[in-house]
C-alpha cells in the first residue's frame, strides 16, 4: 500500500549535471515536501508546496529548485549537481489542516551520489 | 521559526528496559508534536503525534507528554523489544495552512537482546 513513490532509489550523477528528483503521492494531499537526510543532521527541509504552482523556500535550498505543475506530483532539480549534494533526498505529502489527519507520508527516497 | 533539539543522539537500553527521548522547541504558537520512526533502509513513519490541548498520550507500550510550560515534549516506549531498534524524530508544527514540520537531530535506538 504505498502511497508516495519517487522516481529512483539510487542515482549517481557526475559534477555539473542536471538532475532531476520526482515524487508523486494519490492521496489528494495538498502539501508536498523534499528534505534531505545526512547522519547526524536528521531531515532537513529543501523546499515545501502548499498548492499547485505555490513554493516556498525551506531551511536549505541554495542549489536546488522545485516544480509542482499537478497536484500530485513534485519535482527537485539540481540545476548544476555539486559533490556537496551527495545525500538521501526524501519526498513527503500531507493534507491540509482542515483534515482529520496530519500525519505526513514519505516517500522510500533516492541516494544521491555526485562524483 | 521554530527550533527544534533533540536529545540523546543515541541511546542503548537492555530488551525489556524503558527508553525516554526528549525534545524542546522554541515557538509558543507550535501546536502539534509528532513522533517518527524510521528502521534502517526505510521511510520515517509516524509512530504517535499529541495536540497541545492534550498532555499526555499513550498508545501501547508507546506515550507521549507534552509540557506546554516549558516547551517541551518526550516519547517513552515501556518494555523495549529489538524491533524498536530505530532512529526516531520528533517535531513540531503549527496546524494551520502552508506550515512546515521542523524536525530534531533524531535519536539512535539500539535495544541489546
Amino acid at each position: 500500500d504505498v502511497k508516495v513513490t519517487q522516481s529512483s532509489r539510487y542515482l549517481v550523477k557526475r559534477t555539473g549535471e542536471k538532475v532531476f528528483l520526482e515524487c508523486v503521492q494519490d492521496m489528494d494531499h495538498e502539501n508536498m515536501f523534499w528534505y534531505r537526510q545526512d547522519p547526524g543532521l536528521g531531515l532537513r527541509l529543501i523546499y515545501f508546496s502548499y498548492d499547485v504552482k505555490m513554493k516556498e523556500k525551506g531551511d536549505i535550498p541554495e542549489g536546488y529548485s522545485v516544480s509542482r505543475e499537478k497536484k500530485e506530483r513534485f519535482s527537485l532539480i539540481l540545476e548544476s549537481a555539486s559533490t556537496n549534494q551527495t545525500s538521501m533526498y526524501l519526498c513527503a505529502s500531507r493534507s491540509d489542516w482542515t483534515r482529520s489527519s496530519y500525519e505526513q507520508y514519505f516517500g522510500p527516497g533516492t541516494r544521491l551520489t555526485v562524483t | 521559526g521554530e527550533n527544534v533539539e533533540q536529545h540523546p543522539s543515541t541511546l542503548s537500553v537492555q530488551e525489556g528496559d524503558s527508553a525516554v527521548i526528549k525534545c524542546t522547541y522554541s515557538d509558543s504558537a507550535s501546536n502539534y508534536f509528532p513522533w517518527y520512526k524510521q528502521e534502517l533502509g526505510k521511510r520515517p513513519q509516524l509512530i504517535i503525534d499529541i495536540r497541545s490541548n492534550v498532555g499526555e498520550k499513550k498508545d501501547q507500550r508507546i506515550a507521549v507528554t507534552l509540557n506546554k510550560t516549558a516547551k517541551h515534549f518526550s516519547l517513552h516506549i515501556t518494555e523495549t523489544q529489538p524491533e524498536d531498534s530505530a532512529v526516531y524524530f520528533c517535531a513540531a508544527s503549527i496546524r494551520e495552512r502552508g506550515n512546515q514540520f521542523y524536525f530534531g537531530t533524531g535519536t539512535s535506538l539500539t535495544v541489546i537482546p
